[in-house]
């Protein structure tokens, strides 16, 4: 199946900054990479996804690029502001069987912005 | 649109008891999934439904079961609580976009299920 890893797994910047976050994948099937925003005591929010016959895709503040060949996707965060401080996941579809609906998960990453 | 809703947000049970979580997906969405949430593990997929039926179950043992109605409401049960059962349980609905591509889910506020 397939197997996400996820880099950093706690992050801090000023205010201002810009946040990477780095994930890589195992499954070369996996063809759909969301990121979800995590606050505390809430369900994890859908922030910006891509699909595997785009390279990158960007939303106001928020960016993601995919490198199919070497199989990994970062998460770019410019401007960062201090509600930008949760947890972020990065997913993959598990492409095996033909599965388009079971999202593997990263570890997670602690984002902290100091204000 | 409204979101997707889960009952009840908390949960206290007793080892040996059993649980029900359900979850009303967003309108007009038919696939529904199950996400089991802990510090330890991460995110793992339970199962999913659509259309009433089970098209894909994860890694966990036959006490956790799932259901899913005509209306897509779900249900999940967890039999015969043990404490590592302690999580958030994360429901995320889904509109397939067909042609074959992957859904993209949205999550409910999870039901943190506490076992002592």
């Amino acid at each position: 199946g397939e197997n996400v890893e996820q880099h950093p797994s706690t992050l801090s910047v000023q205010e201002g900054d810009s946040a990477v976050i780095k994930c890589t994948y195992s499954d070369s099937a996996s063809n759909y990479f969301p990121w979800y925003k995590q606050e505390l005591g809430k369900g994890p929010q859908l922030i910006i996804d891509i699909r595997s016959n785009v390279g990158e895709k960007k939303d106001q503040r928020i960016a993601v690029t995919l490198n199919k060949t070497a199989k990994h996707f970062s998460l770019h965060i410019t401007e960062t502001q201090p509600e930008d401080s949760a947890v972020y996941f990065c997913a993959a579809i598990d492409g095996s069987g033909g599965s388009n609906y079971k999202l593997t998960f990263g570890k997670g990453t602690l984002l902290t912005v100091n204000p | 649109k409204a979101g997707v809703t889960q009952t009840p947000r908390y949960l206290i049970k007793t080892r040996g008891q059993q649980v029900t979580l359900s979850c009303s997906p967003i309108s007009g969405h038919r696939s529904v999934s199950w996400y089991q949430q802990t510090p330890g593990q991460g995110l793992q997929f339970l199962f999913e439904y659509f259309s009433e039926t089970q098209r894909n179950k994860g890694n966990f043992p036959g006490r956790f079961s799932g259901r899913q109605f005509s209306n897509s409401r779900s249900e999940m049960n967890v039999s015969t609580l043990e404490l590592g059962d302690s999580a958030l349980y994360l429901c995320a609905s889904s509109s397939p976009p067909g042609q074959g591509l992957a859904d993209t889910q949205y999550f409910g506020p999870g039901t943190r299920l506490t076992v002592l």
